[in-house]
């Protein structure tokens, strides 16, 4: 069974870091893209970045860019997402997700970490 | 960046009705487009990859279609857990957008 648990979450201050994890089971990992998805309070979805299965190839949201770093450590079934300068706007719950294939939609998806931004 | 708009924002329905969401992107995405569930306190779920492949375990009354611009999602007769919010999303290049989703609540 696939499993897919994000770690990291919590409260943080206008400007500062955080870095979130997720532990997967069930699939092997290195055979698959991921992808970070976050959800802020009453707007919708929002794609923030993607790896691809070897982890050359990295992709970030326009207000990602710069921010934002993704990664992951296939020996330890394990994505990274390293978010600095982060701002009230990043207030959102953090859903990894496995892709379906290759760089594709997501079949797969965390229960997502909660980063709140606030002073 | 391509923009995907779904309309309308929000359905009120009662179970039993028929319901068609749609969704348009600001340029062709061809057919690599996903449709997903998303219901509060839950993890979205997949429901349509590349416009109409149905993902695992998704049942026969969701059905989807279009191409190029023009798309739709369609469940032909709502079941109580279907109200939710649905999102559109397109694979054709980065960044790989989501609509801002419809909810469809009880009527």
């Amino acid at each position: 069974e696939v499993h897919l648990l994000e770690s990291g979450g919590g409260w943080v201050q206008p400007g500062g870091s955080l870095r979130l994890a997720c532990v997967v089971s069930g699939f092997t990992f290195d055979d698959y893209g991921m992808s970070w998805v976050r959800h802020a309070p009453g707007k919708g979805l929002e794609w923030v970045s993607a790896i691809s299965e070897s982890g050359d190839g990295t992709f970030y949201g326009d207000s990602m860019k710069g921010r934002f770093t993704i990664s992951r450590d296939n020996s330890k079934n394990t994505l990274y997402l390293q978010m600095n300068s982060l701002g009230v706007e990043d207030t959102a719950v953090y859903y990894c997700a496995k892709h379906l294939m290759k760089m594709s939609f997501f079949d797969y998806w965390g229960q997502g970490a909660l980063v709140t931004v606030s002073s | 960046e391509i923009v995907l708009t779904q309309s309308p924002a929000t359905l009120s329905l009662s179970p039993g009705e028929r319901v068609t969401l749609s969704c348009r992107a600001s340029q062709s995405v061809s057919t690599l487009l996903g449709w997903y569930q998303h219901k509060p306190g839950q993890a979205p779920r997949l429901l349509f990859y590349d416009t109409s492949n149905r993902a695992t375990g998704i049942p026969a009354r969701f059905s989807a279609s279009g191409s190029g611009t023009d798309f739709t999602l369609t469940i032909s007769s709502l079941e109580p857990e279907d109200f939710a919010v649905y999102y559109c999303q397109h694979r054709r290049n980065w960044p790989h957008t989501f609509g801002q989703g419809t909810k469809v609540e009880i009527k």
